[in-house]
């Protein structure tokens, strides 16, 4: 079974940079998984923020980007604001036509 | 506006079932691929189930593979998830979302579903 691993918790400063990443439990991730990126605060629905690895969503700041970082895809936030303060998931799209979620990343602002 | 409207969801006794929908509006519904992602209270989101356009191509996750049903009404703008044999950790909030180019563009408020004794 497919498990998708992200960093459970990363504190950042106002203004900082930090990166997340997403990887596999067995193997590395490519462009050909078109990782997305979703942003979610609590009680509310998720917001795409990346897709295709690297394309930022409609509206999303351009302090946001993706990337492929080793063999992990990877969301940097640059400068960061007190608003990104969420949690950060990424998912996989695998063989099959299947996606997998990544286990989520809370990112702390302070 | 692109909305995205779930209903359906409540409390059921394990075992039993449960048949949720989500109602689009604000694009043309027959274009889109759709999905089902869920999350369970405080844990990260798990996809679900997955609608090509037309209805004739689905997949589903290994945990609902052969419980969970998904469909859709293209003349209603409608999207449903028919869920049997329903199991304490099939509690969760239960999103319906629209498939972008390789992502999930819009998502629902959600809908609880509540498996309990």
């Amino acid at each position: 079974q497919t498990v998708v691993t992200q960093e459970p918790s990363f504190s950042v400063s106002p203004g900082g940079t930090v990166t997340l990443t997403c990887g596999l439990s067995s193997g590395s991730v490519s462009t050909g998984y078109y990782t997305s990126w979703y942003q979610q605060t609590p009680g509310q629905a998720p917001r795409t923020l990346i897709y295709s690895t690297s394309t930022r969503s409609s509206g999303v700041p351009d302090r946001f980007s993706g990337s492929i970082l080793g063999n992990k895809a990877a969301l940097t936030i640059t400068g960061a604001q007190a608003d990104d303060e969420s949690d950060y998931y990424c998912a996989l799209y695998m063989a099959g036509g299947t996606w997998v979620f990544g286990g989520g990343t809370k990112v702390t602002v302070l | 506006e692109v909305q995205l409207v779930e209903s359906g969801g409540g409390l059921v006794q394990p075992g039993g079932s449960l048949r949720l929908s989500c109602a689009a509006s604000g694009f043309t519904f027959d274009n889109y691929e759709m999905n089902w992602v869920r999350q369970a209270p405080g844990k990260g989101l798990e996809w679900v189930s997955y609608i090509s356009s037309s209805g004739s191509t689905i997949y589903y996750a290994d945990s609902v593979k052969g419980r969970f049903t998904i469909s859709r009404d293209n003349a209603k703008d409608s999207l449903f998830l028919q869920m049997n044999s329903l199991r304490a950790d099939d509690t969760a909030v239960y999103y319906c979302a629209r498939m972008g180019w390789f992502n999930f563009d819009y998502w629902g408020q959600g809908t609880l579903v509540t498996v309990s004794s």
